[in-house]
């Protein structure tokens, strides 16, 4: 257990509202990752971060911003949350070759 | 495009038997594979993994198989248990660090006493 958390659990909001989700992690791992699951999908990559204020974009990243200002949270920002948006967002770390999983955070835009 | 995919939303196997779940991918610069096992309303969790290198690993119960020229790889569970009964994505990665990961859709193992 790498020592991740997300915030919340859960949330419901409306369409055209800003959005964001937390992750924080204790295990002072370099790399952290949010996807996104959706049913027939897997999981799909929005942002990572290689280190503090380094991020780049994953495979869908369209709507989607992040931040890193310490090591241990990395947020996500939906700037204005569409009902496409509507799934379960994944925290990870990344030590060695292995990613480490967060509990997740279920989104609905209503 | 997908580029990983587990064409077998789901699978029953009895208990003690082998579950078999299976992935192709198309992308044969992918260097690392791995396989993750995921419970309702928790994160994945990591199993197993292989690399590019190799055809086969094990560990315990679950050996990974791959297959480069097929595009090709499997998780063999023997004997299979009720606990394993979740959800199993298979990954890519084009390093050999596991980063930037590539995942299939699933598969649902159900696994019946």
């Amino acid at each position: 257990d790498a020592g991740i958390t997300q915030s919340p659990r859960h949330k419901v909001t409306e369409t055209g509202t800003p959005v964001t989700l937390r992750c924080h992690q204790t295990e002072n791992h370099r790399y952290m990752y949010w996807y996104r699951q959706d049913p027939g999908h897997g999981l799909r990559l929005i942002h990572y971060s290689y280190g503090v204020k380094d991020t780049d974009k994953g495979e869908v990243s369209d709507g989607y911003s992040v931040s890193r200002s310490k090591t241990e949270d990395f947020l996500l920002t939906l700037e204005s949350a569409t009902s496409s948006q509507t799934s379960v967002y994944f925290c990870a770390t990344r030590d060695n070759n292995e990613q480490f999983f967060g509990p997740g955070t279920r989104l609905t835009v209503l | 495009d997908q580029q990983v995919k587990q064409n077998s939303p789901s699978l029953s196997v009895q208990e003690g038997r082998i579950s078999i779940l299976n992935c192709d991918y198309t992308n044969s610069m992918f260097d690392y594979f791995l396989w993750y096992k995921k419970y309702p309303a928790e994160g994945p969790t990591f199993l197993i993994s292989i690399s590019s290198i190799k055809d086969k690993n094990e560990d315990g119960r679950f050996t990974v198989f791959l297959n480069k020229s097929a595009k090709h790889l499997s998780l063999h569970i023997v004997p299979s248990q009720p606990g394993d009964s979740a959800v199993y994505f298979c990954a890519a990665s084009l390093d050999n660090a596991g980063n930037m990961l590539t995942f299939g859709g699933g598969t649902r193992l159900m696994v019946k006493p």
